[in-house]
């Protein structure tokens, strides 16, 4: 079965620290995407990755396709980074690879 | 560019009306996905269209939901009666498919429906 797995389900921090979010997911996958959707706002694509690792400002995606699982960091984190972040998988189904498969998110509090 | 364009952004109806939400793609753009957010299943996809096409509609609840693309740029997405069970956030994507990773979707504001 097609799942992903996001940890944890919520998080809070202190301005400052560093942030890991984990996604692990069951079988082959041809990309995997991070997104962030701020409480009643919109959807973000952060990242969108395959293999090893993306970087952008504080935001950081790290891929390991043999073990199935991908990290989200923000260093030196910040209250504006509040906000749900969603892991979500295209997995190598055929002819639909066009889909994604979301986690159930990562609910992150910074708190100042 | 302004991004991909919903409309409207919140719609408060009673159950049995019709609504309509729309979606303008980004320019370029070939396909166009539709999804549905609630607080219990997360996000749902609904409909993919390529080129104008529906491509998969799996995701589509029950015959009260149909979705049509009368061009490469504009969607709609109809609920005919509206349930109370149907109210949630309601986004659309644009993405450019191209032969390599393609697939980037990139999410519309959303419209959050609420069917009393």
């Amino acid at each position: 079965k097609n799942e992903v797995e996001q940890s944890p389900q919520n998080l809070t921090a202190q301005e400052g620290e560093f942030i890991t979010i984990n996604c692990s997911y069951s079988v082959g996958i041809s990309a995997l995407h991070w997104l962030q959707q701020h409480p009643g706002g919109g959807i973000v694509s952060l990242f969108m990755l395959s293999s090893g690792k993306k970087k952008h400002g504080r935001l950081i995606a790290t891929i390991n396709i043999q073990e199935k699982h991908s990290s989200l960091h923000i260093t030196a984190s910040h209250p504006r980074d509040s906000a749900v972040y969603i892991c979500a998988v295209r997995f190598n189904s055929g002819g639909s690879n066009y889909k994604l498969t979301f986690g159930k998110g990562t609910l992150l509090t910074v708190n100042p | 560019d302004a991004g991909v364009i919903q409309s409207p952004r919140h719609e408060v109806t009673e159950m049995g009306q019709e609504v309509t939400l729309r979606c303008k793609l980004i320019s370029g753009h070939n396909s166009l996905f539709w999804y549905r957010q609630t607080m219990m299943r997360g996000l749902e996809l609904l409909i993919y269209f390529n080129n104008n096409v529906p491509i998969d509609d799996s995701g589509m609840p029950e015959d009260r939901f149909s979705a049509k693309m009368p061009n490469a740029s504009f969607s709609t997405l109809k609920i005919q009666p509206s349930e109370p069970r149907d109210s949630a956030v309601y986004f659309c994507a644009s993405s450019l498919r191209d032969r390599g990773l393609g697939y980037e979707q990139y999410f519309g504001p959303g419209t959050r429906l609420t069917v009393t």
